[in-house]
């Protein structure tokens, strides 16, 4: 599994937008690049996952180049509960989907 | 669609008792998967189950076993229990193909003493 490196905190102010990037030299072919948000005491929630280009949903948008080494989350609009800490995850996309590993994450807080 | 629930949330042991833990994944979701979260390890994969069978296993001692029944619900166990193994234990189920959107479960706080 390809091993992930994002900062390991952030910080902004509510009404900005935050992008987090993520480096995934490593990647391999079957790969796809999820991002999730976990609130303490609280199991990580799924934000968005992508193979290549752009993804948008409802919640952040994720931009992937063409080479796929790098990934970026963005959140618009941040507010306070937006404070968090948020992990990108590259895992094969075929039989071992189960098994994600989880690096440091990157601390995000948002301040007033 | 209900969401993966978590029994017990917390649970308080004694150092050398055994634990079973458990956890439904949401409806139609055959993979389950197990992880650990400690403050100093963060979160580690235990193992996976697909159809009751282990697809997945991470590096941890045989004192860590977990099983699948036939209507996807997992349990995990862990035997002979250690202050270390006091950590936050999720369960998460995956969506089928092409999606593979795995869903996290509220957790477990597990306190050896």
């Amino acid at each position: 599994l390809a091993k992930t490196t994002q900062p390991i905190s952030m910080d902004s102010y509510e009404g900005q937008e935050v992008n987090i990037t993520c480096s995934h030299n490593n990647i391999a072919t079957n790969d796809y690049i999820t991002w999730y948000q976990q609130f303490p005491s609280q199991g990580p929630r799924f934000i968005i996952q992508g193979y290549k280009t752009k993804v948008t949903n409802e919640v952040a948008s994720l931009f992937i180049p063409a080479d796929r080494k790098s990934s970026t989350l963005s959140l618009p609009r941040v507010s306070l509960s937006d404070t968090a800490v948020y992990y990108c995850l590259v895992g094969e996309g075929s039989s071992n989907t189960g098994k994600l590993i989880f690096g440091q994450g990157t601390t995000l807080q948002v301040k007033p | 669609k209900a969401g993966v629930t978590q029994t017990p949330r917390y649970l308080i042991k004694t150092r050398g008792q055994q634990v079973t833990l458990s956890c439904s994944p949401i409806s139609g979701h055959r993979s389950v998967s197990w992880y650990q979260q400690t403050p100093g390890q963060g979160l580690q994969f235990l193992f996976e189950y697909f159809s009751e069978t282990q697809r997945n296993k991470g590096n941890f001692p045989g004192r860590f076993s977990g099983r699948q029944f036939s209507n996807s619900r997992s349990e995990m166990n862990v035997s002979t229990l250690e202050l270390g193994d006091s950590a936050l234990y999720l369960c998460a189920s995956t969506s089928d193909p092409p999606l593979y959107e795995q869903y996290f479960g509220p957790g477990t706080r597990l306190t050896v003493t």
